[in-house]
């Protein structure tokens, strides 16, 4: 069965650091393009950044407002892939999904940011 | 950036009624290789968003046939041919021509 898995999240204050992993499970993370995608409370879906496969470079791209603050990158030898998040704002509170942006989704992990 | 449009906003259906959504990108979703990059997700309260339709008119494994879609270059369309309760959530369509973008979404309940 195919899983992936986020954790790491949690409360943190503006300004501060965080740090989410995806850990896949019957599923070849480096094979993939991987997508970060976020959920305010509320609200829809948005698209945070993504990874490409190392086949395809594992280059990196992000949204605008993420651009210069988030950064992904991939452990291969454990299968996982992370969302470092610097200088965190209160509108970055939100559920962290990882996927690959067709059927495999994690669960989400809730970031809330806030004094 | 790809901008896509999804309407209505919400939808309150009649169990074994139909149901339509519209979602409309900014620019085509055609891709080089001659498939159309649009997908059609359905997130239930408390999950994450499950895929329905893969480029653009492609169920799913396990999808029930009452999911269709439809639509081509910029104009795309999921169908529920008889609305049941496991349908009610908010459905989203989404581009991934270039990185990804999200329709805003559809909720749909019952009346």
């Amino acid at each position: 069965e195919v899983q992936l898995v986020e954790s790491g999240g949690g409360l943190v204050k503006p300004g501060e650091s965080l740090r989410l992993s995806c850990a896949g499970a019957g599923f070849i993370l480096s094979d993939a393009w991987m997508n970060w995608v976020r959920q305010a409370p509320g609200k829809g879906l948005e698209w945070v950044g993504r990874v490409t496969s190392r086949s395809a470079g594992g280059t990196t791209d992000y949204a605008g407002p993420m651009a210069g603050r988030f950064t992904i990158s991939r452990d291969d030898s454990k299968n996982t892939v992370y969302l470092q998040m610097n200088s965190l704002k209160t509108e970055d509170t939100a559920v962290y999904y990882c996927t690959s942006g067709r059927s495999q989704w994690g669960q989400g992990t809730l970031v809330t940011v806030s004094s | 950036d790809i901008v896509m449009t999804q309407t209505p906003l919400s939808l309150s259906v009649t169990p074994g009624q139909p149901a339509s959504i519209s979602c409309k990108s900014s620019q085509s979703l055609l891709n080089s290789d001659g498939k159309t990059s649009l997908y059609w997700f359905l997130q239930k309260p408390g999950q994450p968003p499950q895929l329905l339709i893969y480029e653009v008119s492609n169920r799913f494994s396990g999808v029930p046939d009452r999911f269709s879609g439809s639509g081509s270059g910029t104009d795309f369309t999921l169908k529920i041919s008889r609305v049941e309760a496991e349908d009610v959530g908010v459905y989203y369509c989404m581009q991934n021509l270039q990185l990804l973008t999200f329709g805003g979404g559809t909720k749909v309940d019952f009346k």
